[in-house]
């Protein structure tokens, strides 16, 4: 059984740091591209930024350049997030998620996420 | 950059009610970039439907996707109690990026 365990979310003020960290199971973890998938309190899905297999390819949504890096240990089966310059706007639950690529592109499991608020 | 819009916000219906969910692009993208996820309040999103028309894993078959170039649309044939949920169409496009919908609740009439 696939399984995405999130953790590292927290409190922190503005301006500060956090690392988040998904520890995966259940799947050959070095073969499939992974993803964070942050929602907001009450908002929609935003994807944040996606890694490939061997860790070669990152991409990131726009809003979160320079500031954040996505990053993976394939030998401890685990993505991270590390987060910095931290924003109110970053507030959200964080998902870790394995992503399907072709022919077909989406999310097929998704971790429980982990909170993360950023307090002004 | 492809914007992902949803119709309706909400839509209110009863158990046995069919739900029609209607995604749009902004422009023409591959069938096989557009996918439907499912969530209920506190849980994670949950895949139901990718390359617009294919059923994951263990979806029920009252769940069904359509549709191509702009516009693709969710079907749930006959609403289950269980089915009442936020439910989000993804887009891919080669950047890569992803794009969701702002979602569609579905709720109880």
């Amino acid at each position: 059984e696939v399984q995405l365990v999130e953790s590292g979310g927290g409190l922190v003020q503005s301006g500060g740091s956090l690392r988040l960290s998904c520890a995966a199971s259940g799947f050959t973890f070095r073969s499939y591209w992974m993803s964070w998938v942050r929602q907001a309190p009450g908002k929609g899905l935003e994807w944040v930024a996606n890694i490939k297999q061997e860790g070669s390819e990152k991409y990131s949504v726009d809003s979160i350049k320079g500031r954040f890096t996505i990053s993976r240990d394939n030998a401890k089966n685990s993505l991270y997030l590390q987060m910095s310059s931290l924003r109110a706007e970053d507030t959200a639950v964080y998902y870790c998620a394995r992503a399907r690529s072709y022919p077909f592109y989406y999310f097929d499991s998704w971790g429980q996420g982990t909170l993360v608020t950023v307090s002004s | 950059e492809i914007v992902v819009t949803q119709s309706p916000g909400t839509l209110s219906l009863s158990p046995g009610e069919r739900a029609t969910l209607s995604c749009r692009t902004s422009q023409s993208v591959s069938s096989s970039y557009l996918a439907w996820y499912q969530q209920k309040p506190g849980q994670a999103p949950r895949v139901l439907i990718y390359g617009a028309s294919i059923r994951d894993t263990g979806i029920p078959d009252r769940f069904s996707g359509s549709g191509s170039g702009t516009d693709f649309t969710l079907t749930i044939s006959r609403l289950e109690p269980e089915d009442y949920a936020v439910y989000y169409c993804q887009h891919y496009d080669n950047s890569p990026q992803f794009t969701f919908g702002p979602g569609t609740k579905v709720d109880i009439k």
